[in-house]
């Protein structure tokens, strides 16, 4: 079936420090790539995307490459800030009707 | 542009109550999802309306759950009885036209729904 695995979290950092998150994917067919991010208090906002094979995507500093070999869409950004602290949820999409499948989360800590 | 609505914003009730929960999507959006986001687990999508008929309700527990898409606008989800295992943050989304690669769905700071 179709499904996305995120690293576990907690992540801890300290500002300025690098990120990773892992994200990878099983998917019959070629599915579309999302970030999405939940900061405390509000709903999911969309982070960044790619709709094919080496796409990138990229907003707020944040990066991450559509890997079909790898079938993976790891989250990167070269310093972090106090203010990303939040949950990252990596998701698929499939076509027709637009039907997004998350993983389960991994949360963000940044301290001073 | 104002943006997707929910509530309420949190509800407590106890096991074999009913509970309903209402979403207001972004205007002109055709398509309305409603989404169980359980402690610890993405969302998982529960039912998908393009205007007002269903496209996608196959995780949605028929025998206790149900949703209605009046005049293709408003969405209404409830859940009865409730058990505790419906514990979750029930989350609202829309989108403008379905189907196309770009389109985005935006979503609602959703209802978080307790069962004692």
């Amino acid at each position: 079936g179709n499904s996305v695995t995120q690293m576990e979290g907690p992540v801890t950092l300290s500002e300025e420090a690098f990120l990773t998150i892992n994200c990878t994917y099983t998917a019959t067919g070629y599915p579309s790539l999302f970030w999405y991010v939940q900061y405390p208090g509000e709903g999911l906002q969309l982070l960044l995307k790619a709709t094919k094979a080496d796409d990138k995507g990229s907003n707020k500093g944040f990066e991450a490459t559509y890997r079909k070999e790898t079938t993976s869409f790891h989250l990167e950004k070269g310093s972090v800030q106090v203010s990303d602290s939040a949950v990252y949820f990596c998701a698929l999409r499939l076509g027709g009707y637009n039907k997004l499948i998350f993983g389960a989360g991994t949360r963000l800590a940044v301290h001073p | 542009e104002a943006g997707v609505a929910q509530s309420p914003r949190y509800k407590i009730i106890e096991k074999r109550q009913s509970v309903a929960f209402w979403c207001n999507p972004i205007s002109g959006h055709a398509t309305l999802y409603w989404y169980q986001q359980i402690l610890g687990q993405g969302p998982k999508l529960l039912i998908q309306f393009q205007n007002n008929g269903v496209v996608d309700d196959s995780q949605l527990p028929k025998d206790r759950f149900s949703a209605e898409r009046l005049k293709g606008v408003d969405s209404t989800l409830k859940i009865q009885p409730a058990k505790l295992e419906d514990s979750a943050v029930y989350l609202c989304a829309s989108s403008f036209v379905p189907g196309l690669r770009d389109d985005e769905q935006f979503f609602g700071p959703g209802t978080r729904l307790t069962v004692l």
